[in-house]
């Protein structure tokens, strides 16, 4: 069980949005902790997607946003694309454990 | 451009101590900026931060491993190395290294990773 709750799938036609969740308590997101969220491929190592809640690492298409809203953060993926599809993870501080703490993380699907 | 390795054994016998190095290449693992962790991945399941090393030995692990996970820096040979102790079936994962940019105290992400080794605990 993961301190930071995902959905375990979600899934998009290509050219769709997409969301991606990340819900968290009064320890971690709620106490104004940032979040970072990675993309992670098969086969190869998970890559920074979005830090500090809403940057983008240079590189980052902007179809790529994120934003944080009490309790919980968002992976916004706009125009989607048959590359996307892997698999997401967000991450930030916990108070309680004194770690970095990670999401159960969330398939992406490109229908 | 920096690049991390993972290497060690595959194969890891129960109750023994698993142990892992990664070289960091392309770069210096003397940074200030920078810590260095170790985050796992156990089959069909999500990440898991074991821990992170300051240049200096400066360490911080997660609580649920503290008593067993050790984790060292040589900064001679650009590396910083993993040893897990009593390992079960449980620590069956595949494990990264990975560049942690401390933000500050209650913030920071990894920004560079290794390809990841996986370690299978079994007799």
């Amino acid at each position: 069980q993961s301190v930071l709750t995902q959905p375990p799938s979600v899934s998009g036609a290509p050219g769709q949005r997409v969301t991606i969740s990340c819900t968290g308590s009064s320890s971690n997101i709620g106490a104004g902790y940032d979040v970072h969220w990675y993309q992670h491929l098969p086969r190869t190592a998970p890559k920074l997607l979005i830090f500090g809640n809403s940057n983008r690492p240079s590189g980052v298409p902007d179809r790529f946003s994120g934003s944080k809203s009490g309790t919980s953060a968002s992976l916004a993926i706009t125009g989607l694309q048959a590359e996307d599809e892997a698999d997401y993870y967000c991450q930030s501080y916990d108070n309680s454990l004194s770690g970095w703490v990670f999401g159960g993380g969330t398939k992406l699907t490109v229908l | 451009q920096l690049q991390l390795q993972e290497s060690g054994p595959g194969l890891v016998k129960p109750s023994e101590t698993l142990s892992l190095t990664c070289t960091v290449s392309g770069g210096s693992i003397s940074s200030a900026n920078y810590y260095w962790a170790w985050i796992r991945q156990p089959p069909g399941k999500g990440l898991d931060w074991i821990g992170s090393i300051f240049y200096s030995g400066s360490t911080d692990y997660n609580p649920s491993l503290k008593s067993r996970a050790t984790i060292s820096v040589d900064t001679s040979k650009n590396q910083f190395s993993l040893k897990l102790s009593s390992v079960t079936a449980a620590d069956t994962a595949l494990y990264y290294c990975a560049r942690e940019y401390l933000v500050g105290a209650t913030s920071a992400f990894f920004d560079i990773w290794g390809q990841g080794t996986m370690v299978t605990v079994s007799s």
